[in-house]
């Protein structure tokens, strides 16, 4: 299994409140994605970074911000939670040396906002 | 717009038959096509990947084809098994190594002993 952590595992939080995900991985890998899985729409790409301070928005991208300062870490930001983020939060990194490399995913935050 | 679609939510099989998933796609630019296999409560695993200069990929139980014509692919499980109950997501990646990946929103495939 790749190497991937995410903190926390669970969360409840109320609304207003800012939140703050962790992904961290071992595997020095150059790519790093978060993602949000809702019951009928499969995985949706939030942010990703393709290296140290470079990152870029992915298809729901409003209300979330993130960060890159170290390879191995990759945070996400609501700086506001709402009720319509409540959702299971995927990390994933890739070392993309190739174009068919694949996305290795963590085990997941499942966040509750009320 | 979806570009990647998975028209079934759910498939039943009996353990032993074969599972048969599909996955059309709209976007012509997609040249690399992954599943994955998720279990309640972690994260999806890798499980079987396609480019598009190929029509078939094999790793034992798992066979994924590619009908680029059709803009379809199927992964074929034989023989199933209970342990391969779980949601199983297609993706794509588009031209010259796109670093992201657009998925369907999957096929909850349940094997019955």
């Amino acid at each position: 299994d790749a190497g991937i952590t995410q903190s926390p595992r669970h969360k409840v939080t109320e609304t207003g409140t800012p939140v703050t995900l962790r992904c961290h991985q071992t595997e020095n890998h150059r790519y790093m994605y978060w993602y949000r899985q809702d019951p009928g729409h499969g995985l949706r790409l939030i942010h990703y970074s393709y290296g140290v301070k470079d990152t870029d928005k992915g298809e729901v991208s409003d209300g979330y911000s993130v960060s890159r300062s170290k390879t191995e870490d990759f945070l996400l930001t609501l700086e506001s939670a709402t009720s319509s983020q409540t959702s299971v939060y995927f990390c994933a990194i890739s070392p993309r040396s190739t174009s068919t490399d694949t996305q290795y995913f963590g085990p997941g935050t499942r966040l509750t906002v009320l | 717009d979806q570009q990647v679609k998975q028209n079934s939510p759910s498939l039943s099989v009996q353990e032993g038959r074969i599972s048969i998933l599909n996955c059309d796609y709209t976007n012509s630019m997609f040249d690399y096509f992954l599943w994955y296999k998720k279990y309640p409560a972690e994260g999806p695993t890798f499980l079987i990947s396609i480019s598009s200069i190929k029509d078939k990929n094999e790793d034992g139980r798992f066979t994924v084809f590619l009908n680029k014509s059709a803009k379809h692919l199927s992964l074929h499980i034989v023989p199933s098994q209970p342990g391969d109950s779980a949601v199983y997501f297609c993706a794509a990646s588009g031209q010259g190594g796109s670093e992201k990946l657009v998925f369907g929103k999957g096929t909850k495939l349940t094997v019955n002993p």
